[in-house]
């Protein structure tokens, strides 16, 4: 059974500019979260989705956003880089919504320079 | 701010020994405790988690110990070996309300010493 796959796995991004990233459930896994990763902050949530929805939205200002497709599969995009971007972002997948057992890919590498 | 207070920040156990790592959380909604493992250069893998209705669960050499009433849990991993040297999440979500998905711990670094 293929794990959460995350594309890219790095990005070298200019401050200002905008960037996407994906990720790609495990097979019949229908929620997805989204998570930052920084060395002071530790992990934070983002948001999560279900069924194209958003469900839930972490502390984080309007620049992050995200969507699900109907395959379940989701983006995430940053707009207006700031250096403080620059994190290993990581997904995550699960069958629904509070069903636990969170699987994360290994992550997309972004820095913003 | 909900918050999971993890400790130790670093750990060095020699190998063979036990290792410990303790969490404590505030939001008594929380019901869904899980322990990640994370290696450089990867995403965190689940390792064990466990609910509020039972006080302890064991996975080979992981075993979580809860507290409801104390509102702890920590993460002990049985005669420890090198290939456990990694970093260490705790983590709890309200599954209920799952305002703010998971709510991590600051994380363990672990060093097991041959």
């Amino acid at each position: 059974k293929a794990g959460v796959t995350q594309t890219p796995r790095y990005l070298i991004k200019t401050r200002g500019q905008q960037v996407t990233l994906s990720c790609s459930p495990i097979s019949g896994h229908r929620s997805v979260s989204w998570y930052q990763q920084t060395p002071g902050q530790g992990l934070q949530f983002l948001f999560e989705y279900f069924s194209e929805t958003q469900r839930n939205k972490g502390n984080f200002p309007g620049r992050f956003s995200g969507r699900q497709f109907s395959n379940s599969r989701s983006e995430m995009n940053v707009s207006t880089l700031e250096l403080g971007d620059s994190a290993l972002y990581l997904c995550a997948s699960t069958p629904k919504p509070g069903a636990g057992g969170y699987t994360f890919g290994s992550g997309t590498r972004l820095t913003v320079v | 701010q909900q918050q999971v207070k993890q400790s130790p920040q670093s750990l060095i156990v020699q190998k063979g020994g036990i290792s410990i790592i303790n969490c404590a959380y505030e939001n008594t909604a929380f019901d869904y405790f899980p322990w990640y493992q994370q290696f450089p250069g990867k995403g965190p893998a689940l390792l064990i988690a466990i609910r509020p209705d039972v006080s302890e669960k064991k996975e080979g050499r992981f075993t979580i110990s809860f507290n409801k009433s104390a509102k702890q849990f920590s993460l002990h991993i049985m005669d420890s070996q090198p290939g456990d040297s990694a970093t260490y999440f705790c983590a709890a979500r309200d599954s209920g309300g799952g305002a703010d998905g998971l709510t991590f711990g600051k994380g363990t670094h672990l060093i097991i010493q041959p």
